[in-house]
This record gives C-alpha cells, sequence and structure tokens, in this order.
C-alpha cells in the first residue's frame, strides 16, 4: 500500500517552454504531498507544500511564479516549471504521507528534468 | 534554524563488513525520525522512529533512536554489493504537516 506515482520519469525541454509534473497517490488519498528538488550529490530539499483545495506553501527562495503547484483532487497534485532554464535541471520528486501508518512518507519516482 | 548531520559522507567497505551509519538532530518540535535508502531514483523507506531505545529491525538492516542525545544509528551487518546506495535520514516536525527536514546523506559503497 502507500504507491505515490510521478510522471513523466524522465523530460528533456527546451530553455523557454513549460514543463508539468504529476504526482498521484494511488491508493490512498493525499490532502498534503511535497515537492523536492535535488541537485546532484547533495540532499533533498523541499521547496513546497501542496495542499488539496488551497494555495502551496513555498519555502523560502522557491519562486512560486516560476514552480506553480496545483493540488486540485486527494489524489493529484502537479508542478510545473514555467520558462524553464538550465538551471532549473534536477531531479524533482513528489512525496505524501499516509496518515496511521508507520510507511512514513512516501515518495514518486522522480522527474529528471534535463533544459537544454 | 532546524537541522539533520549525518556521517560519515561516504564510506567503502567489502562485502560482509558491518557499518554503521549516524545521523544526528538539532530541531524544535521533534516527532520522528526516518531512514530512507536512495539508489538512482527516488529514495525508499526504511524505518520511522519516534521512541528512545527501540530497535526496529528488518533483514540486515537496524535502526535505533536516542531522543537524550538527538541522535540515530542505521546499522548494516553482513553488508552486499546491493546495499550500495545513499542512505537519507530525515526528520519531521509536530504541527509542519509532515514536511521533510533531509540531511546530506551517508554514500555507501559496498565492493565485492
Amino acid at each position: 500500500g502507500a504507491v505515490v506515482s510521478q510522471h513523466p520519469s524522465r523530460v528533456i525541454c527546451k530553455s523557454g517552454t513549460s514543463v508539468k509534473i504529476e504526482c498521484r497517490s494511488l491508493d490512498f488519498q493525499a490532502t498534503t504531498m511535497f515537492w523536492y528538488r535535488q541537485f546532484p550529490k547533495q540532499s533533498l530539499m523541499l521547496m513546497a507544500t501542496s495542499n488539496e483545495g488551497s494555495k502551496a506553501t513555498y519555502e523560502q527562495g522557491v519562486e512560486k511564479d516560476k514552480f506553480l503547484i496545483n493540488h486540485a483532487s486527494l489524489t493529484l497534485s502537479t508542478l510545473t516549471v514555467t520558462s524553464a532554464h538550465p538551471e532549473d535541471s534536477s531531479f524533482y520528486i513528489c512525496s505524501a504521507s499516509r496518515q496511521g501508518t508507520n510507511y512514513g512518507y512516501t515518495f514518486g519516482s522522480g522527474t529528471r528534468l534535463t533544459v537544454v | 534554524e532546524d537541522k539533520v548531520v549525518q556521517s560519515p559522507l561516504s564510506l567503502v567497505v567489502h562485502e560482509g563488513d558491518t557499518v554503521t551509519l549516524n545521523c544526528s538532530y538539532e530541531v524544535t518540535n521533534f516527532r520522528s525520525l526516518l531512514w530512507y535508502k536512495q539508489e538512482k531514483k527516488a529514495p525508499t523507506f526504511l524505518f520511522m522512529l519516534t521512541s528512545s531505545g527501540i530497535e526496529k529491525k528488518s533483514g540486515r538492516l537496524s535502526s535505533i533512536l536516542d531522543k537524550k542525545e538527538l541522535f540515530s544509528i542505521l546499522n548494516i551487518t553482513a553488508t552486499q554489493t546491493g546495499d550500495s546506495a545513499i542512505y537519507l535520514c530525515a526528520d519531521t516536525l509536530q504541527g509542519s504537516q509532515g514536511n521533510l527536514i533531509f540531511g546530506k546523506g551517508t554514500k555507501l559503497s559496498v565492493k565485492p
């Protein structure tokens, strides 16, 4: 149980275009999902907390107009990287928590974004 | 500032060795500590620790939390090459909606 599906797993896009990443909880409802970013050889850094039906909460230094987060349902959150630039190339991972279990926080499989 | 510190940052051992990975933390309103294994993609969950002194085990892996000294260890016995990965430690905080504060990770390499 507690499966989180993230799509796409890998995307290459041109500079200036936008990319949408989806994160779905497959067998549970997630009122809250988290988006992380990981640079090479570094740990996961929380970007924002996505709340179903309300605005996301962004961490300091994360541009909310650049990284658009939508949590339209209890099983789906999306992260859109707008007007992507090469420095946005990174590994993006979502996670969700299934309340009342010992699963901890289940991660999606991640998305490797390369902006050329 | 809340922080999680892992040591060592990297470790190279041979198959069959036993390793101990360390995680210390300084956080306000601690709720739980989690260990993850990260290979090429997203982290996979290993353990969640909330109480001091209670060892959790899964096969050759075990972990324990000391809330007085603010640290946790992850032990791996009889290491195998498949244990090679980055091991991440993270804290969750009371009232934080559950977001994780990660350490930088320990990169473990197990050589045949």
